[in-house]
């Protein structure tokens, strides 16, 4: 069975720094390219960054640019979001989700929440 | 303010079909793949359609999906109460690099 599983998450100040990782099982996850995407409080969805199976090709949103890296460890079966400089508006659930040969999220994990606030 | 346009709401009674649309442009809609998802209250967004109309294994054939130029559609006939959900369309945005998803549709079951 899938799964993908979100921690990390949690309250940091604005300005600070937090890294989010996602655990994989259930399928071979060097195989496969990921993503972060996430959802304010009351609001929709938002891409956030897309990784390949290889790391050989990375995406980032406009909003994130800069800020936020993804990066992977296909040994430990994990992906991670490295969030610098967070602001106000980054307040949000973050979820990872696979992309599979045919098709985009067709995976997602539950979800983790952080919330930037002083 | 989304790439993609969507309304943010819709209803139907049951037993009715109800459309949801999702309108975008030409580096977007217009040049890749839409992909629809529901998202039931507290949970995490589900894959409901890819490349434009394909259904994943487990989602009933009560829901369609289709494309036409720049904008793109989600059907659900024979609307159950199960179906209140916001569902969420998505593509690939060459101008962007990046994906980007519509602002979210909220479907209430009268």
């Amino acid at each position: 069975e899938v799964q993908l599983v979100e921690s990390g998450g949690g309250l940091v100040q604005p300005g600070g720094s937090l890294r989010l990782s996602c655990a994989a099982s259930g399928f071979t996850f060097s195989s496969y390219n990921m993503n972060w995407v996430r959802q304010a409080p009351g609001k929709g969805l938002e891409w956030v960054s897309y990784i390949t199976s290889s790391s050989s090709t990375i995406y980032y949103a406009d909003s994130v640019k800069g800020r936020f890296t993804i990066s992977r460890d296909n040994a430990k079966n994990s992906l991670y979001l490295q969030m610098n400089s967070l602001r106000a508006d980054d307040t949000a659930v973050y979820y990872c989700a696979r992309d599979s040969y045919t098709t985009n999220f067709d995976y997602w994990g539950q979800g983790t929440l952080v919330t930037v606030s002083s | 303010q989304s790439v993609l346009t969507q309304p943010p709401s819709a209803s139907g009674t049951p037993g009715q079909r109800v459309t949801i649309s999702c309108s975008g442009s030409s580096s977007n809609i217009g040049s890749n793949n839409v992909y629809w998802f529901q998202q039931l209250p507290g949970t995490a967004p589900k894959l409901l359609m890819y490349r434009n109309n394909q259904r994943p294994s487990g989602v009933p054939d009560r829901f369609s999906g289709s494309k036409s130029g720049t904008s793109a559609s989600l059907a659900i006939s024979g609307l159950r109460s199960e179906d209140e959900a916001d569902y969420y369309c998505a593509a690939w945005d060459d101008s962007l690099s990046g994906r980007v998803f519509g602002g979210g549709t909220k479907l209430t079951v009268l």
